[in-house]
């Protein structure tokens, strides 16, 4: 059974830092990584998504890796903001079915 | 992009009553949708796999006859939280595959559902 785990739970940070999250999960048998970013009250906004082909996907300040070897997957954040304060989830894809496992998620907090 | 919209957004009522929440994906068509279940401050949790046309596939330890999930068509599915007591308030959310994509795309996720019941 699939495990994921996000550490750390929270985190905060100040404005302009550049923001590392992790997740790792157990099983490297995953078709994809996807991140999300979950805002109070909200459901989810997908940020990247990594086939277990690729090694990492970048979105302007965003930039996810992927090492299924070791069972890791790193968002990082460049340049933090305020408006970055959020929940990120990851979660690891499975073939059949397409289902997610989800990590606990880090709450994230930019100070201005 | 792909739109999936949930409704309603909020619901309070009583014990004993059937909730339903709707899924509906707005420019695509689904053939597969998800409903997640989320307590405060944790991840989600898969509950079921729906399919269109077909019965939906439950995750352990859920139960059957509790939440019923109807997939009609291809842009909608439906949860019904029957004869809700207070343990059953939750965030529920849903998500859905776009038909052509192939197993590994992403999945789009509705605003969820905020259930209290009383």
């Amino acid at each position: 059974k699939q495990e994921v785990t996000q550490i750390p739970a929270a985190l905060s940070v100040p404005e302009g830092e550049n923001l590392v999250l992790n997740c790792s999960f157990t099983d490297s048998a995953i078709y994809n990584l996807q991140w999300f970013r979950q805002d109070p009250g909200k459901g989810l906004t997908s940020l990247l998504l990594i086939q277990s082909s690729q090694r990492e996907q970048t979105s302007g300040r965003l930039n996810a890796s992927l090492d299924k070897s070791s069972g890791r997957s790193t968002l990082y954040i460049a340049a933090s903001q305020p408006g970055d304060s959020a929940t990120y989830l990851c979660a690891a894809g499975k073939a059949a079915g397409n289902k997610l496992t989800f990590g606990g998620g880090t709450r994230v907090l930019v100070k201005p | 992009g792909a739109v999936v919209s949930q409704h309603p957004s909020w619901v309070i009522c009583k014990s004993g009553t059937s909730v339903k929440i709707e899924c509906r994906s707005l420019d695509f068509q689904a053939t597969t949708m998800f409903w997640y279940r989320q307590f405060p401050k944790q991840s989600l949790m898969l509950m079921a796999t729906s399919n269109e046309g077909s019965k939906a596939t439950y995750e352990q330890g859920v139960e059957k006859d509790k939440f019923l999930i109807n997939h009609a068509s291809l842009t909608l599915s439906t949860l019904t939280v029957t004869s809700a007591h207070p343990e059953d308030s939750s965030f529920y959310i849903c998500s859905a595959r776009e038909v052509q994509g192939a197993v590994g795309q992403p999945q789009h996720f509705g605003d969820g559902t905020r259930l209290s019941i009383l």
